[in-house]
């Protein structure tokens, strides 16, 4: 079945130096990309989505790049903060009800 | 807003026991979820219901059932629990045109 993959399960970055986390995604017709943050004990947290009709978006210290010629979907973050320290879904809507999510990227910041 | 809660936050059960998981949110969203998180996996969807009085499989709907008798309520039973169905669950609301906000999890522990 169509499925959402993550490159890398696991991401070290130093303290200021800028994150890139890398999703793949298989089914052509998903036209909905979320990232979410889930920290340690928590529930996933919105980090920013974007629309299939649009390859970036930009909010505060984020970006996401979406590639739908290969796939693939990328959230880079600025500058990057202890409080960074998670794991990053991805997760991709094909017009309808359901997300499908990645199985997550851990980012850990090193001081 | 207290967004999306859930009850218990804890709960260990032996097997072949019954339990019910409450979802609450109070943003009036259409659409609720379940999900399951295991360890080095990403949320799996269990159910789903998209609007009060109806509800739908998910991914992973076996030894789990639902009801959605109040909009603002979704409720997740476990009729007779397994050491399997140990796992971590979330819920989650949306609007149609939404994302997903999540609670913040039940970890159960089934013995």
């Amino acid at each position: 079945g169509e499925s959402v993959g993550l490159h890398l399960p696991t991401l070290s970055v130093q303290e200021g130096d800028n994150s890139i986390i890398n999703c793949a995604y298989s089914n052509s017709a998903s036209d909905y990309f979320i990232w979410y943050k889930q920290e340690s004990g928590k529930g996933p947290q919105f980090i920013i989505d974007i629309r299939s009709n649009m390859d970036k978006r930009q909010g505060q210290r984020v970006t996401v790049l979406l590639n739908k010629t290969v796939k693939h979907l990328s959230l880079q973050i600025a500058a990057t903060q202890p409080g960074d320290s998670a794991v990053y879904f991805c997760a991709e809507n094909f017009g309808n009800e359901k997300l499908t999510f990645g199985t997550g990227t851990r980012l850990t910041i090193i001081p | 807003n207290a967004g999306v809660t859930q009850t218990p936050k804890f709960r260990v059960l032996k097997t072949g026991q019954s339990m019910t998981l409450l979802c609450a949110q109070d943003m009036n969203h259409e659409y609720m979820y379940w999900y399951r998180q295991d360890p080095g996996m990403g949320l799996r969807l269990i159910h789903y219901s998209v609007g009060e009085g109806t509800t739908a499989k998910g991914e992973v709907p076996d030894g789990y059932n639902v009801s959605r008798l109040k909009k603002q309520n979704f409720l997740l039973g476990l009729e007779s629990a397994a050491p399997s169905q140990t796992s971590v669950y979330f819920c989650a609301s949306s609007s149609p045109s939404g994302r997903d906000s999540f609670g913040p999890g039940t970890r159960l522990t089934v013995l």
